[in-house]
């Protein structure tokens, strides 16, 4: 199974701060790398697919990056919604894996 | 829209067995797998596997395998999932999830309000 590990677990940041959560595959996935947010007591929501691509709806200060086992989360300016926990998530091979999460919390 | 439509909670005794329901509607049903994922109180994702609701096949972790059984009544829009002999490590709320296809593999668009399990004697 394709292990996935994010960095922080987590992380205390502020209104308007840009925040980047970094996520490692244990083996090469290509792009094949998607990034969910969860609110607390909610059903996790998709935010970007591909690796890169913003899922429809979701807001522009949401961006991915990366390729083969190194991949970023990034917010530009947070608000006061975003405080959550992300996972990341490998499509790669059965079985999809996810990562343990970053919880973002207000500082 | 979209929308996928799990049963309630519940509350079984371990050995027991649980279904779950996943009414969806807004969409073709047959032309999206689905899938199950499920999270432990304070805990990350974990995927349990999924059903074409096309054909009814299906391809379960291995960490299920022997336990879980995914289904489908094409006729009212609906996957189910039942998990059996069930202990106290399978208290979780249990989701299921729409899956759409990119040119990197699968993403999960679309996921139900959860099912919570709770396992107690």
């Amino acid at each position: 199974d394709i292990q996935m590990t994010q960095s922080p677990s987590s992380l205390s940041a502020s209104v308007g701060d840009r925040v980047t959560i970094t996520c490692r595959a244990s083996q090469s996935i290509s792009s094949h790398l998607n990034w969910y947010q969860q609110i607390p007591g909610k059903a996790p929501k998709l935010l970007i697919y591909a690796a890169s691509s913003l899922q429809s709806g979701v807001p522009s200060r949401f961006s991915g990056s990366g390729s083969g086992t190194d991949f970023t989360l990034t917010i530009s300016s947070l608000q006061p919604e975003d405080f959550a926990t992300y996972y990341c998530q490998q499509s790669y091979s059965t079985p999809i894996t996810f990562g343990q999460g970053t919880r973002l919390e207000i500082k | 829209q979209v929308q996928l439509v799990q049963s309630g909670a519940e509350v079984k005794k371990p050995g027991a067995s649980v279904h779950v329901s996943c009414k969806a509607s807004g969409y073709n049903f047959t032309g999206y797998y689905m899938h199950w994922v499920r999270q432990a109180p304070g805990q990350g994702l974990e995927w349990m596997g999924w059903i074409n609701p096309n054909s009814g096949g299906t391809n379960y972790a291995q960490k299920f395998q022997g336990r879980v059984t995914m289904t489908r009544d094409t006729s009212i829009s609906t996957a189910y999932m039942e998990l059996s002999s069930l202990r106290s490590d399978d208290t979780a709320v249990y989701y299921c999830a729409r899956v759409v296809y990119s040119n990197y593999g699968e993403n999960l668009d679309y996921w139900g309000q959860g099912t919570l399990v709770t396992v107690s004697s």
